[in-house]
């Protein structure tokens, strides 16, 4: 297993565009995160999956942000209409249900760094 | 409104000299911490928890401290090393339900281990 992979590491794009990150966790996770890290500041959290039901949601995630993981799977993070305050590192992380181990299985991908122009 | 909160931007220590990083929170409702360490382009990676039962967690070189009367956690290296030098974050979980599975983070240390 190679942990939990985001794609891609880095996209440049123009504002008003839209955008698609990807995040495929680590296998048996059945748990799946995304969080948002602007400079200066720790992860935020965007949103959580178990399997493949979305259960929650922060406020940052506007309208203008989906997120979906069908099958239970992989997982993709689509911004529509992206504005320049949109530009920060998307991170990714998988777990098992919360309570098993340690940190609660919390492992990270190395992020999707978004920088809208 | 900040939850979870690191006061100290940066840090300098020497190699082989303890590094002391410290952590404040505010929601009572916080039932389990943990630090992360993370490396410029690289997703945090775990490093020590503690749960809220518990007032002292030993890994190793790390030990993490928690005093809940004073809502404040620390997380002690010894001895440290040059390749501790990154950014380290404080994380908790809250115990409300519905909120079961995120964790609010800290805005980070930046240590730096001098030789």
């Amino acid at each position: 297993d190679t942990g939990v992979s985001q794609d891609p590491r880095h996209k440049i794009t123009k504002r008003g565009q839209n955008v698609t990150f990807r995040c495929d966790p680590i296998s048996e996770h059945n748990r799946l995160y995304w969080y948002r890290q602007t400079l200066g500041q720790g992860p935020e959290f965007l949103t959580y999956f178990q399997n493949e039901a979305q259960l929650e949601k922060s406020r940052l995630l506007s309208d203008r942000f989906s997120a979906e993981r069908p099958k239970g799977s992989f997982s993709t993070l689509e911004i529509q209409r992206t504005e320049q305050g949109d530009s920060a590192m998307y991170l990714c992380a998988s777990s098992l249900e919360a309570g098993r181990g340690a940190n609660y299985g919390y492992t990270f991908g190395s992020g999707t760094r978004l920088t809208v122009v | 409104d900040q939850q979870v909160k690191q006061n100290s931007p940066s840090l300098s220590v020497q190699e082989g000299r303890i590094s002391i990083l410290n952590c404040d929170y505010t929601n009572s409702m916080f039932d389990y911490f943990l630090w992360y360490k993370k490396y410029p382009a690289e997703g945090p990676t775990f490093l020590i928890s503690i749960s809220s039962i518990k007032d002292k967690n030993e890994d190793g070189r790390f030990t993490v401290f928690l005093n809940k009367s004073a809502k404040h956690l620390s997380l002690h290296i010894v001895p440290s090393q040059p390749g501790d030098s990154a950014v380290y974050f404080c994380a908790a979980r809250s115990v409300d339900t519905g909120t079961a599975s995120k964790l609010t983070f800290g805005t980070g240390t930046r240590l730096q281990v001098t030789l």
